[in-house]
């Protein structure tokens, strides 16, 4: 059964980083890009970018050029969202989601809440 | 791409129809689209891809039509567990979502 499972929430001073991981179980990890996309409180969902757990190649979203890294493990079948410099607009659920063959992402991690406050 | 919904809030009974419209700033092409229902305090779950195909285990109550701009998702005889947030997606080359329509109970 496919699943994405991540790690638990956080709590960041402004100025931090955080890491966000999202494990996969039920299928080749290796075969499926991983998206990460946010959601902040009363705020539509946010593409941050992808990472091809292949290759390592990445693509992030213009806005998160130079403060967002993904990156992968593929041992453990984990990718890794890194976003420094965090403030308080970096409040926000972050998903991790696999992409499928038709290019749309078809299953979802369940979130995790990043909390950015002093 | 911007994509807007329409309306913000749709207030419907059990067993009605609900029809919510999700509007392109440029054209998408309709390999591109996708519909997503969430429910409070869970993930997106993705009902709609390729703007009319089914994924898998989605209830054909489900329907997506549209192409180009202009992109409607329609929930024939809505039962309890239909009444949740849903949003369009385009994924092109850089994804974007709608804000979300609410279908709520009336």
């Amino acid at each position: 059964q496919i699943q994405l499972v991540q790690s638990g929430a956080e709590v960041k001073k402004p100025g931090a980083s955080v890491k966000v991981s999202c494990k996969a179980f039920g299928y080749t990890f290796t075969g499926h890009y991983i998206h990460w996309v946010r959601q902040a409180p009363g705020q539509r969902l946010e593409w941050m970018g992808w990472i091809n757990p292949a290759s390592d190649g990445t693509k992030y979203a213009q806005r998160f050029q130079g403060r967002v890294t993904m990156t992968r493990d593929t041992a453990t079948s984990t990718a890794h969202m890194h976003l420094t410099r965090l403030t308080p607009d970096d409040t926000a659920i972050y998903y991790c989601a696999r992409e499928d063959t038709t290019m749309v992402t078809d299953f979802w991690g369940q979130g995790t809440l990043v909390t950015v406050s002093s | 791409i911007v994509l807007t919904q329409s309306p913000g809030t749709l207030s419907l009974s059990p067993g009605e129809r609900a029809t919510l419209s999700c509007r392109a700033s440029q054209s998408v092409s309709s390999s591109s689209l996708a519909w997503y229902r969430q429910r409070p305090g869970q993930a997106p779950r993705l009902l709609i891809y390729a703007a009319s195909s089914r994924a898998t285990g989605i209830s054909d109550r489900f329907r997506g039509s549209g192409s180009g701009t202009d992109f409607t998702l329609t929930i024939n005889r809505l039962e309890p567990e239909d009444f949740a947030v849903y949003y369009c997606q385009q994924y092109g080359s850089s994804p974007t979502f709608g804000q979300g329509t609410k279908v709520e109970i009336k």
